[in-house]
């Protein structure tokens, strides 16, 4: 699986978009990008997916550029909820599951 | 539609006893992972079964752990002989036997495993 790079914290308001980034300038193909992320003490949580076209869901939106090379997440109007650690992940997608590899993420602390 | 379940959620342990940590996935899905969360690091993949087998053990440590997922019943996460550095949170996540168009897994609230 593609490496990805994160920057290890940010900020946002309360109220205010948060938009994420993420570099994975090696993927391939045939890998998707996945994002999750994990509140303080609790099991890391799906958030989106996406191969190549934009996704939005109802908790985020997911847009990667057209080379593939990066990606962000977009949390439209971050709540103080939404306090966490995002992860990025690039995994090729396969019809049998495979385990995911969580690197350091981002801390995303929403400021009231 | 009930999540991924694990029990117990808090475990205390002694040294050199044995900890058994049980995870329950959703409804449907057949397929079982499980990682390990140490104090102020990230989470590190450890096994992955499907019912009856073991598919990928390779993060697994080679001695005093073990991981079955019976026909019937839960999935568990066996740990012998227990030390200080096992103290860690551990995590559950199931995935649907047909991941379709989709691979993602979802988890459970973790067990906390301290070693006393």
């Amino acid at each position: 699986d593609a490496k990805t790079t994160q920057p290890p914290s940010m900020d946002c308001a309360e109220g205010r978009a948060a938009n994420l980034p993420c570099n994975h300038s090696t993927i391939s193909g045939n890998e998707y990008v996945y994002w999750y992320r994990q509140i303080h003490s609790q099991g890391p949580q799906y958030i989106i997916h996406g191969l190549k076209n934009n996704e939005t869901n109802e908790m985020a939106s997911l847009i990667i550029t057209e080379d593939r090379k990066s990606s962000t997440l977009i949390l439209p109007h971050a709540t103080l909820r939404d306090t966490a650690v995002y992860y990025c992940i690039v995994r090729l997608h396969s019809g049998s599951a495979r385990q995911l590899t969580f690197g350091s993420g981002t801390q995303l602390t929403v400021l009231p | 539609n009930a999540g991924v379940m694990q029990n117990p959620r808090h475990l205390v342990r002694r040294r050199g006893q044995e900890a058994r940590l049980r995870c329950s996935p959703m409804k449907g899905h057949s397929h079982v992972y499980w990682y390990r969360q140490l104090p102020e690091e990230g989470l590190k993949f450890m096994v992955y079964l499907q019912k009856e087998n073991i598919i990928d053990e390779s993060g697994m440590p080679k001695e005093r752990f073990s991981a079955e997922f019976p026909k019937e019943g839960p999935s568990i996460l066996r740990i012998q002989q227990v030390v200080r550095g096992d103290s860690a949170a551990y995590f559950c996540a199931s995935s649907p036997l047909l991941a379709g168009v989709s691979g993602e897994q979802y988890f459970g609230p973790g067990t906390r495993l301290t070693v006393t």
